[in-house]
């Protein structure tokens, strides 16, 4: 079973900074089956990253993801007021796992 | 337009049970797998279970294998998670999910927008 951490645990930044949240697995992730999503306060989670790089539908393109193996990486090239929230990692081979989260907040 | 929405839950006293549905529309609902994933208060998201959209089989977590059954029915449009044997710490908003393809693996597109499950005495 493929366990997931997350880094940093929360991450403190300004708007129109960039931020690099990193996620880590126990094992390699066949395929780059490979998840990001976002989620405000009260709200589900969004998805934003399959297969590791790929954007979901309607997603800008101020996210970016990269990675293969072990080691991923979410990158938003420049944070707006709406992008403050917790990101969360997940594999979706079986069974599929969530890492722990990372909390982007305002700086 | 995509929609799920959630409905069933409550307060509920340890070792009772309760039955979460979730009704989808915007798509064709017996093509795809779906899930359910549960966040308890102030914590991250674990998933639950998973009903495959090609042929029924279904999949769960080991802290609930046992206790919680998923079904579903195709002529409703309609999820379902029935929970039986709960416990404290089964207390979390519960979300169903779509997968984003028909088949294999894949991640979670469309997210209801919750429903509280709270298991206390």
């Amino acid at each position: 079973e493929i366990v997931l951490t997350q880094s940093p645990g929360t991450l403190s930044l300004s708007p129109g900074e960039r931020a690099t949240l990193s996620c880590r697995a126990s094992q390699s992730v066949s395929s780059s089956y490979l998840a990001w999503y976002q989620q405000k306060p009260g709200q589900a989670p969004r998805l934003l990253i399959n297969g590791a790089s790929s954007r979901a539908t309607g997603i800008p393109d101020r996210f970016s993801g990269s990675g293969s193996g072990t080691d991923f990486t979410l990158t938003i090239s420049r944070l707006e007021p709406e992008d403050f929230a917790v990101y969360y990692c997940q594999q979706y081979t079986s069974p599929p796992r969530f890492g722990p989260g990372t909390k982007v907040d305002i700086k | 337009e995509v929609q799920l929405v959630e409905s069933g839950g409550g307060l509920v006293q340890p070792g009772g049970s309760l039955r979460l549905s979730c009704a989808a529309s915007g798509f064709t609902f017996s093509s795809y797998g779906m899930s359910w994933v549960r966040q308890a208060p102030g914590k991250g998201l674990e998933w639950v279970s998973t009903i495959s959209g090609s042929d029924g089989s279904t999949y769960y977590a080991d802290s609930v294998r046992g206790r919680f059954t998923i079904s579903k029915d195709s002529s409703k449009n309609t999820l379902y998670l029935q929970m039986n044997s709960l416990r404290a710490e089964d207390s979390a908003v519960y979300y169903c999910a779509k997968k984003l393809s028909r088949t294999g693996y894949a991640p979670l597109d469309y997210w209801g927008q919750g429903t509280l499950v709270t298991v206390s005495s």
